[in-house]
């Protein structure tokens, strides 16, 4: 099989504070992972894509400092939302390629809801 | 870059009826074609992909077509029952070190 583990599954925080999500291939090691992010009734947006060991690249329009990605194993990489705010409430998932394959096998995702 | 356009935005069917998403690109040097299933409050399930060298591909009740030459793809979903009803995402790439460009998605109801 192919399992990605995303959590939390859904998360409430106070603006100006930051939320960790983490990504992990349960059962396969994944040299590339990547996030996505996704408003309502909206098809998935790229943000990042994450490669083991390096640093990750970002898509043009997502600030960096904002979506800080570490990809620190094969099993897991995260992605921290610093001082979040309203406007970054969104639903955010993760997908991860399984070795040179190109499918993608996606986490079940995590609604980030900015008071 | 690539560009993934996809048709209808929404689609109700009766059950035990087919239903037909299309989808067209941009990129005459993609060469792989998945299709997800998006539940509401879930991540995309991949349930059938293509690449550029088959024409079509079934898998029991879901059918993938490819027409290199017209640069499109459909997927094809026949004997439709309730639990087909989701969002349905095609999306396309050039191999396996290059991201996924997605289409806009399908809603797809299917209806007693």
């Amino acid at each position: 099989g192919a399992v990605v583990s995303q959590h939390p599954s859904w998360v409430i925080c106070k603006s100006g504070t930051s939320v960790k999500i983490e990504c992990r291939s349960l059962d396969f090691q994944a040299t590339t992972m990547f996030w996505y992010r996704q408003f309502p009734k909206q098809s998935l947006m790229l943000m990042a894509t994450s490669n083991e060991g390096s640093k990750a690249t970002y898509e043009q329009g997502v600030e960096k400092d904002k979506f800080l990605i570490n990809h620190a194993s094969l099993t897991l990489s995260t992605l921290t939302v610093t001082s979040a705010h309203p406007e970054d409430s969104s639903f955010y998932i993760c997908s991860a390629r399984k070795g040179q394959d190109e499918k993608l096998f996606f986490g079940s995702g995590t609604q980030l809801s900015v008071l | 870059g690539e560009n993934v356009e996809q048709h209808p935005s929404t689609l109700s069917v009766q059950e035990g009826d087919s239903a037909v998403i299309k989808c067209t690109y941009s990129d005459s040097a993609s060469n792989y074609f998945p299709w997800y299933k998006q539940e509401l409050g879930k991540g995309p399930q991949l349930i059938i992909d293509i690449r550029s060298n088959v024409g079509e591909k079934k898998d029991q009740r879901i059918a993938v077509t490819l027409n290199k030459t017209a640069k499109h793809f459909s997927l094809h979903i026949t004997e439709t029952q309730p639990e087909d009803s989701a969002v349905y995402f095609c999306a396309a790439s050039t191999g396996t070190a290059s991201k996924l460009t997605f289409g806009t998605g399908t809603r797809l109801q299917v209806t007693l």
